[in-house]
């Protein structure tokens, strides 16, 4: 499968720890972006890479949340010090500049619950 | 920044029936308006989309308008199936120069 594949796809977690989530893109993706989704409400954006280059961060994104992408692949998003409003599912999406589209692939999520 | 709104949250009809999803944006620099469709379970998939230089685009049941001018785009269905149901996102962006603002969704039910 040479997909958009995101790992854990599922994490349950107590208030207060910490977590952290996986993304690897396709891989001729340059592009790499992190949504939220809660139920009953669309993708929002949390932040996006073009390579290794974080390029924007949503006023979503607290502090206790960091992203990297340290080589231009694949991704981690963390969460420190979690809270029940963080329950959510956390979609991986990557794209490419290089003359496409611009379609997002999405990957099928990695949801955490927060006790 | 882009702010996208989507109506209606949900919607029912009969199979064979037609379904319209309508959509407002609020940043006039906004030049590309892609349609995504969410099964139950399953990843957000692109299922149509269109550039603000045309003002629709068909691709066999389904079709999208753009109205530049109102600020609005709309995604049509036809002849409605039963695998049609699923949760509709509208969304916009200035050509990937920022990222997808999506809407909060269209729930469509198909009814045989």
């Amino acid at each position: 499968d040479t997909g958009v594949s995101q790992d854990p796809r599922h994490k349950i977690t107590k208030r207060g720890q910490n977590v952290t989530f996986r993304c690897d893109p396709i891989s001729e993706h340059n592009r790499l972006y992190w949504y939220r989704q809660t139920l009953g409400q669309g993708p929002e954006f949390l932040t996006y890479f073009q390579n290794e280059a974080q390029l924007e961060k949503s006023r979503l994104l607290s502090d206790r949340f960091s992203a990297e992408r340290p080589k231009g692949s694949f991704s981690t998003l963390e969460i420190q010090r979690t809270e029940q409003g963080d329950s959510a599912m956390y979609l991986c999406a990557s794209s490419s500049t290089g003359g496409g589209t611009g379609e997002l692939f999405f990957g099928e999520g990695s949801r955490l619950t927060v006790l | 920044g882009e702010n996208v709104e989507q109506h209606p949250s949900t919607l029912s009809v009969q199979e064979g029936d037609s379904a319209v999803i309508k959509c407002t944006y609020s940043d006039s620099a906004s030049n590309y308006f892609p349609w995504y469709k969410q099964e139950l379970g399953k990843r957000p998939q692109l299922i149509i989309d269109i550039r603000s230089n045309v003002g629709e685009k068909k691709d066999q049941r389904i079709a999208v308008t753009l109205n530049k001018t109102a600020k609005h785009f709309s995604l049509h269905i036809t002849e409605t199936q039963p695998e049609d149901s699923a949760v509709y996102f509208c969304a916009a962006d200035k050509s990937g120069n920022t990222p997808l603002v999506f809407g909060k969704g269209t729930r469509l039910s198909v009814i045989a």
